[in-house]
C-alpha cells in the first residue's frame, strides 16, 4: 500500500468546527475512495471520486459531509460541524484506471471530536 | 443488499500451525473478492484478489479459495508465525470496478511464540 498519502494521522475537533482531510493517491491512479472505520464496526464505503467527478456517493450522509478530487491537489473529504459520532478512523484507498486491480490504502485519519 | 460475516472475530493459534479464516457472504453475483490485512494503527494491505470467475489464489504461505455457489472464502495461512498477527478482513465488489467493497469486521488472529 505504499504511496498513498493520508494527512493528518491525527485530528482533534471541537463539536461544531471543521475537519478536512486529505489524500494524495498513488502516483498515477485517477481513482480515490473514502472508507469510514467507526469502532467496533467494519469498514463503510463513503464515496467513489475521479479526477474532478463524483462517481458513486451513496455512502455518505446526506448533510454535512462533502468530497473533493480536483484535477490538481489531494482529495479532500470535508465534514462540517462535526459531531462526536464523526470520531472515527477515515481511509482512502487508490487504484489505477484499470479498476480490476487491487486497492491500495492509506494509513487512515483518526478523527476525535471532543 | 451484500452482506458480509466472519467468525470467528478473535484466533489465538500457537505458531506453526496451519489456520483456515472464513468468510461467508449473502450475494453471489460477485466481481470480485479480496482478503486485507490491517495492523493496528496501520492501512490495509491486499493479500490476495480473486475474480468472480476463479477459484483460488496463491501467494507464498497465503491461499484464498472462493466457492460462490455457497457463498463462502477461506483465507489459509500455512505454517504460521507471530508476524501474522493482525486483523484479517475479507471485502466484496459487486461491481464492474473496485468500488464500494463491502467489508466483514474481520478476524483478529493472533499467533503465540
Amino acid at each position: 500500500n505504499a504511496g498513498v498519502m493520508q494527512n493528518p494521522r491525527h485530528l482533534v475537533r471541537r463539536r461544531g468546527q471543521e475537519a478536512r482531510l486529505r489524500c494524495s493517491p498513488v502516483k498515477g491512479h485517477s481513482h480515490v475512495y473514502w472508507y469510514r472505520q467507526l469502532p467496533e464496526e467494519g469498514l463503510k464505503f463513503m464515496v467513489y471520486l475521479q479526477k474532478e467527478n463524483i462517481i458513486d456517493e451513496s455512502g455518505m450522509p446526506k448533510e454535512r459531509f462533502s468530497a473533493e478530487f480536483p484535477k490538481e491537489g489531494p482529495s479532500i473529504l470535508r465534514i462540517q460541524q462535526v459531531v462526536r459520532g464523526d470520531s472515527a478512523a477515515y481511509f482512502c484507498a487508490s487504484s489505477p484506471p484499470a479498476g480490476r486491480e487491487k486497492l491500495f490504502f492509506g494509513s487512515g485519519t483518526q478523527l476525535s471530536v471532543l | 443488499k451484500q452482506e458480509v460475516t466472519q467468525i470467528p472475530a478473535a484466533l489465538s493459534v500457537p505458531e506453526g500451525e496451519n489456520l483456515v479464516l472464513n468468510c461467508s457472504f449473502t450475494d453471489s453475483a460477485i466481481y470480485n473478492l479480496q482478503w486485507f490485512r490491517q495492523d493496528p494503527g496501520k492501512g490495509l494491505t491486499s493479500l490476495l484478489l480473486i475474480q468472480s470467475s476463479q477459484r483460488e489464489q496463491t501467494s507464498g504461505r497465503l491461499n484464498a479459495s472462493l466457492d460462490k455457489s455457497s457463498g463462502r472464502s477461506t483465507l489459509y495461512i500455512a505454517a504460521s508465525q507471530p508476524g501474522d498477527s493482525a486483523t484479517y478482513l475479507c471485502a466484496i465488489s459487486n461491481t464492474g470496478a473496485n468500488s464500494k467493497l463491502t467489508f466483514g469486521k474481520g478476524i483478529t488472529l493472533s499467533v503465540r511464540p
